[in-house]
């Protein structure tokens, strides 16, 4: 089946602007992840969205981003007034979370949305 | 002390050699821990779990030691198609939602 797609696989924007990236889980997989990674660096947590819970967006740097995940499906992070230092990579994850399985499991990346803030 | 550490490398080896990788992480709530592997400009995939057993896979074998906080990785044989980053990966927390990736460790594999 599909893996997680994310769009634009590329995005060029001027400092200041407000971009929008679009990621689309794997069909049935109910926990969503965010994550960004600079050159050079690991890959850092944003949030976390898990069916009709309350998202965890404890690692989001700024109140210029936010993401919403309509539907238990499709996410879409955005970032406002966007600004050098957001350049990076930003990679969405999906897993199947099953309770019974009593722990975390395999998160499937996507290819990333390449963001290049100028 | 940063969360998840790993010696960047890079690790150039020839075909065939044995290699290790370590990583600590400073977090001891951490329940669940990984190795991933990201090629060049691509998206992360899980290489193997990690248990407080032990567990290989073919040639690879990952040990997790609680008491130093520390996870190990040794690949047998290497191959070409080895040569890759390693990432160290630890849960934050309980529930396991939130994952650490340490920066990795970049091997390279020579003919």
């Amino acid at each position: 089946g599909a893996g997680v797609s994310q769009s634009p696989s590329n995005k060029v924007t001027e400092k200041g602007k407000d971009v929008e990236l679009r990621c689309d889980p794997i069909s049935g997989h109910t926990a969503l992840y965010w994550y960004r990674q600079s050159l050079g660096q690991g890959l850092e947590f944003l949030i976390y969205f898990q069916g009709n819970s309350a998202p965890d967006k404890s690692g989001l740097p700024s109140d210029r981003f936010s993401a919403e995940r309509t539907g238990g499906s499709v996410s879409t992070l955005t970032i406002q007034r966007t600004q050098q230092e957001d350049s990076a990579v930003y990679l969405c994850a999906s897993s199947l979370v099953s309770l019974l399985a009593g722990g975390p499991n395999e998160q499937f990346f996507g290819p990333g949305t390449r963001l290049t803030v100028l | 002390r940063k969360e998840v550490e790993q010696d960047p490398g890079p690790f150039n080896v020839p075909e065939g050699a044995t290699v290790a990788f370590n990583c600590t992480y400073s977090n001891s709530a951490s329940q669940s821990f990984f190795w991933y592997r990201q090629d060049c400009r691509k998206e992360p995939k899980l290489l193997m779990s990690v248990y407080s057993s032990g567990n290989e896979d073919g040639r690879f074998t990952a040990q997790l030691n609680r008491a130093s906080q520390y996870i190990s990785l040794l690949i047998r044989d290497s191959k070409l198609s080895d040569s890759a980053t390693y990432l160290c990966v630890v849960t934050a927390n309980q529930a396991g939602t939130a994952l650490i990736f340490g920066k990795g460790t970049t091997l390279s594999v020579s003919s």
